[in-house]
C-alpha cells in the first residue's frame, strides 16, 4: 500500500530533550516536506527536499533541522525542542513538483513540549 | 503571494443535507488540492483538481481557474463527513502548498 509513515504518532517531552520525528515514503517520491498545524494559523511549512541531499526552508525552519539521506526518509529533529514547538506535524511528499503533482500526508505527529 | 480563502469558516447540518463549500484563491494556481482532517487529525486527500469536475461518490468538486475558485459540494451528508475540509493550492514557484484556513463542518444525526 502507498503510504506516508510518520512516528512517533503521540509524544509529550520536556523543554531542551533533543528528539526526532521521522518520515518513510514507500513511493520513490522525490520531493518530500514537512507542515506545522496550529489553531488559527492553518498549515506553516518547515522544510522541503527537492531530492536526496537536497533541502531548503520554508516559511517557519527556526528550531528544525531535517535531513535527506535516502529517497524514502526525511526525518524532522529538533535539537532543543520548546514549548512554542508543541504543535500537530505533517509529512507530505510527491512525485516531484510543479503541475500535476498531488501532495501525500502522513497521518500526523503530536508534539507537546512541557 | 498568493492568499486563499475559504468560506464559510463554520457549518453545522443535519444528517441528509447537502453543502457547498467555497475556496477562493487571488491568483493563478497550477495545483489545488482538497482534504478532511478526520476528528483524529488525519488529512485526507479528497481531489487533485487544478481545473474542471470530479466525482468521488456523495462528494465532487469544481475548479473554475479563470475565475479563481473551487467548490466542494457534499451530498446527503453523513455524520462521518464532521471535521475540517482545507483547500491547498500551488502558485507560481512555490515549493509548498497554501492552505486555507479551513472550513469545520459539523454534521448532527
Amino acid at each position: 500500500e502507498a503510504q506516508v509513515t510518520q512516528n512517533p504518532r503521540y509524544l509529550i517531552t520536556v523543554t531542551g530533550k533533543k528528539l526526532t520525528v521521522t518520515c518513510s515514503q514507500n513511493m520513490n517520491h522525490e520531493y518530500m516536506s514537512w507542515y506545522r498545524q496550529d489553531p488559527g494559523l492553518g498549515l506553516r511549512q518547515i522544510y522541503y527536499s527537492m531530492n536526496v541531499e537536497v533541502t531548503d526552508k520554508g516559511d517557519v525552519p527556526e528550531g528544525y533541522k531535517v535531513s535527506r539521506k535516502e529517497k524514502r526518509n526525511f526525518p524532522l529533529i529538533l535539537e532543543s525542542p520548546s514549548p512554542n514547538q508543541t504543535s500537530l506535524y505533517f509529512c507530505a511528499s510527491s512525485p516531484g513538483w510543479g503541475g500535476g503533482q498531488p501532495q501525500h500526508f502522513g497521518d500526523g505527529t503530536r508534539l507537546s513540549i512541557l | 503571494g498568493i492568499q486563499v480563502e475559504q468560506s464559510p469558516p463554520d457549518l453545522i447540518l443535519q444528517e441528509g443535507a447537502n453543502s457547498t463549500l467555497r475556496c477562493n484563491f487571488s491568483d493563478s494556481v497550477n495545483n489545488l488540492q482538497w482534504f478532511h482532517q478526520n476528528p483524529w487529525g488525519q488529512l485526507i486527500n479528497l481531489f487533485y483538481i487544478p481545473s474542471g469536475t470530479k466525482q468521488n461518490g456523495r462528494l465532487s468538486a469544481t475548479t473554475v481557474a479563470t475565475e479563481r475558485y473551487s467548490l466542494l459540494y457534499i451530498s446527503s451528508s453523513q455524520t462521518t463527513d464532521s471535521g475540517v475540509y482545507f483547500c491547498a493550492v500551488h502558485a507560481g514557484n512555490n515549493r509548498k502548498l497554501i492552505w486555507g484556513l479551513g472550513t469545520s463542518l459539523a454534521v448532527n444525526p
